[in-house]
């Protein structure tokens, strides 16, 4: 079935430790693709995204994704994380010649010890 | 500039009253769509509106949703006769175009007694 993956629900760094949140989606044809941040109580933030091009996408608050089209994959990472990378963080694809509309993982929350 | 807006930010309806839940896109965006995040769960696509026309409604329940987005005005997210099941986040999401970068809005938190 057609679907967007995260396959990690709840994860846990240290503050300073890197992080590395996982996305993968199953459609035939490589769609648009997205990272949003989402703190408790808010509206989503964009992170990142990936419309075509170089495959390695830098975004806001020091985030960067990589894009793996053998490996059907758009991973976030950050070499460091701070205490306010807490959040919930979901990714997203836009299919393309479709409405546009947003189909989204079922979000993986980040917890940062200190 | 202002960023997309939606009022209220919560809301309170007893079972069987109406839900009107209101979005003003980002100036100069003229594609606006509408999410539900119900508990403990991703974000749903529901409907996709350009001004005055429904592009797709392809996410929206059969019965008691509507959306309209009018040539004047936000758009607005109707839910008729609530029901408990309809507990849950609302978030509206403007465009400039069909395919391009959609930013959010802080939604709207209904609540169902």
């Amino acid at each position: 079935a057609q679907s967007v993956t995260q396959p990690d629900i709840h994860i846990t760094v240290s503050e300073g430790a890197s992080l590395e949140l996982r996305c993968n989606y199953s459609y035939g044809a490589t769609p648009y693709l997205f990272w949003y941040v989402q703190s408790p109580g808010q509206g989503l933030q964009l992170l990142l995204k990936y419309f075509s091009g170089d495959t390695l996408v830098q975004g806001i608050k020091g985030f960067e994704a990589e894009f793996k089209r053998s490996q059907s994959s758009f991973n976030l990472r950050k070499p460091s994380v701070h205490w306010s990378d807490a959040a919930e963080y979901f990714c997203a694809v836009v299919l393309t010649g479709n409405t546009g509309k947003l189909i989204f993982g079922q979000g993986t929350t980040l917890q940062v010890k200190p | 500039n202002a960023g997309v807006m939606q009022n209220p930010r919560h809301l309170v309806r007893r079972r069987g009253q109406e839900a009107r839940l209101r979005c003003s896109p980002m100036k100069g965006h003229s594609h606006v769509y509408w999410y539900r995040q119900l508990p403990e769960e991703g974000l749903k696509f529901m409907v996709y509106l350009q001004k005055e026309n429904i592009i797709d409604e392809s996410g929206m329940p059969k019965e008691r949703f509507s959306a309209e987005f009018p040539k004047e005005g936000p758009s607005i997210l109707r839910i008729q006769q609530v029901v408990r099941g309809d507990s849950a986040a609302y978030f509206c999401a403007s465009s400039s175009g069909r395919q391009e970068t959609q930013y959010f809005g802080p939604g709207t938190r209904l609540l169902v007694l």
